[in-house]
């Protein structure tokens, strides 16, 4: 049963402190996105890749936040420093895309991490 | 850009009836996807229906149904012989097909459905 694992499903952490965020894809896929969740902004893009290749990142604040994935199986999400306003939800999903934009790839899910800054 | 709206932030309904869930959208493509994703309290997102713009014909799920109507841009999601299973919240989501940022989702700001027993 193919899935998205994230780790940690949990994370609490103190202001300043570094916070480091892993997905692993569904094997094969090779389209990975990064969404964060909170009550008032709901669900957002934070970046995505396609091929290792970052495509998008411009829901990301960039000061403090990084997207890498250093193998196809890997992808990170990194906060540095963290602030409490960076609590919250963060989805890692994967897909399948072809170069074709009209190519149609349901995007799956991992449990996402919950993260409470202090 | 697009935009997503989900006019109610609360529903609820008894187990065995039907409830249909709202959701309008702004675009100005032609060409698109509209998701609904259900969120039960287990944080998992899962895909519960899509359909495609240029599809006139309304996508079916067993007992999940939406009515699509292309110039309204309305997308709302029915809910028939509702059981306790389908508490969740709900979401409904675009993504474009012509874009350069097509594989993008955008979600509404969701409804939490309640189903009374």
């Amino acid at each position: 049963d193919a899935r998205v694992t994230q780790t940690p499903r949990d994370k609490v952490t103190e202001m300043g402190q570094e916070v480091t965020m892993r997905c692993q894809p569904i094997l094969g896929h090779n389209t990975v996105f990064w969404y964060r969740q909170t009550m008032m902004q709901g669900l957002e893009l934070l970046a995505y890749f396609r091929n290792r290749a970052p495509l998008d990142d411009s829901g990301m604040p960039k000061d403090r936040f990084s997207a890498e994935m250093p193998d196809a199986t890997l992808a990170t999400l990194k906060i540095q420093p963290s602030e409490p306003r960076d609590s919250a939800v963060y989805f890692c999903a994967s897909g399948l895309s072809s170069g074709s934009i009209k190519f149609y790839n349901e995007q799956f899910f991992g449990p996402g991490t919950r993260l409470t800054v202090l | 850009a697009q935009t997503v709206t989900q006019s109610q932030p609360e529903m609820s309904v008894q187990e065995a009836e039907t409830v249909t869930l709202s959701c309008t959208y702004d675009t100005s493509e032609s060409d698109y996807y509209l998701f609904w994703y259900k969120q039960p309290p287990s944080r998992q997102m899962i895909l519960v229906i899509r359909q495609e713009a240029y599809k006139q014909q309304n996508a079916t799920e067993n007992r999940f149904s939406v009515n699509f109507q292309k110039a309204a841009k309305s997308f709302s999601l029915k809910i028939s012989d509702s059981q306790l299973g389908d508490a969740a919240m709900y979401f409904c989501a675009y993504r474009s097909a012509i874009s350069r940022g097509a594989q993008k989702l955008v979600f509404g700001q969701g409804t939490r459905l309640t189903i009374n027993p």
